[in-house]
């Protein structure tokens, strides 16, 4: 059954530096995202992509994080200068299209320190 | 603004026990209601979704507008169901990105 993939499982970055976190979604899925989870929080939108641009983004998603889709296979979300508040479980999710399901990512784990 | 609210962090219950996973929702259109879980070291997966009305290993959860709910229950808990179960919310309106709730962990003793 095809996955979506995220590397690495773990991360650990100083602060201040920048940091690409991986996924390769389900091949002909459309829609891809990216959420967050900080230890005992929610699971938190960050951002969706569709046809090759940012469809939405959450506050969450300010100038420090950008996203991109640079082969046609690859979604990397980018942070540029990580802060400690950072850290947290990033999931990457893709779905086929606007009414099927999202698939998710087994999650990279940052740890800023 | 959409936003979902689990009231429970943790459920406890016996082996064959009935189970009751707690979901209020608000939001002022016409949202799409899902549960996900996660069981342990795997990754988040879909378990059931408003519209389909099917019944997932056990599961089945109603959609209830006049309450804003969407609980999810199971009739006779198995030791295998013990996982994190999130509810979750999307929207056409709200370019289909899912609003989770907090989480309910379920544990289900022998």
């Amino acid at each position: 059954e095809p996955e979506v993939t995220q590397t690495p499982s773990h991360q650990v970055t100083q602060m201040g530096q920048e940091v690409i976190l991986r996924c390769v979604p389900i091949s002909n899925h459309l829609y891809f995202y990216w959420y967050r989870q900080i230890l005992g929080q929610k699971v938190e939108f960050l951002v969706s992509f569709y046809n090759n641009e940012i469809s939405e983004k959450s506050e969450i998603f300010d100038d420090q994080f950008s996203v991109e889709r640079p082969d046609g296979s690859n979604f990397t979300l980018k942070i540029r200068s990580t802060k400690l508040e950072d850290s947290a479980m990033y999931f990457c999710a893709s779905r086929a299209d606007a009414n099927t399901e999202a698939f998710f990512g087994q999650g990279t784990r940052l740890t800023v320190v | 603004a959409q936003r979902v609210t689990q009231p429970e962090k943790l459920l406890s219950v016996f082996k064959g026990a009935p189970v009751e996973l707690k979901c209020n929702y608000s939001y002022s259109g016409s949202p799409e209601l899902f549960w996900y879980v996660q069981y342990s070291r795997q990754r988040l997966q879909l378990l059931l979704r408003h519209i389909s009305r099917e019944s997932i290993k056990g599961f089945t959860a109603d959609l209830n507008k006049g309450e804003t709910s969407f609980h999810l229950k199971k009739p006779f808990a198995q030791e295998e169901d013990s996982a994190m179960y999130y509810c979750a919310l999307s929207s056409k309106a709200a370019g289909n990105k899912l609003t989770f709730g907090g989480g309910t962990r379920v544990l289900v003793k022998p």
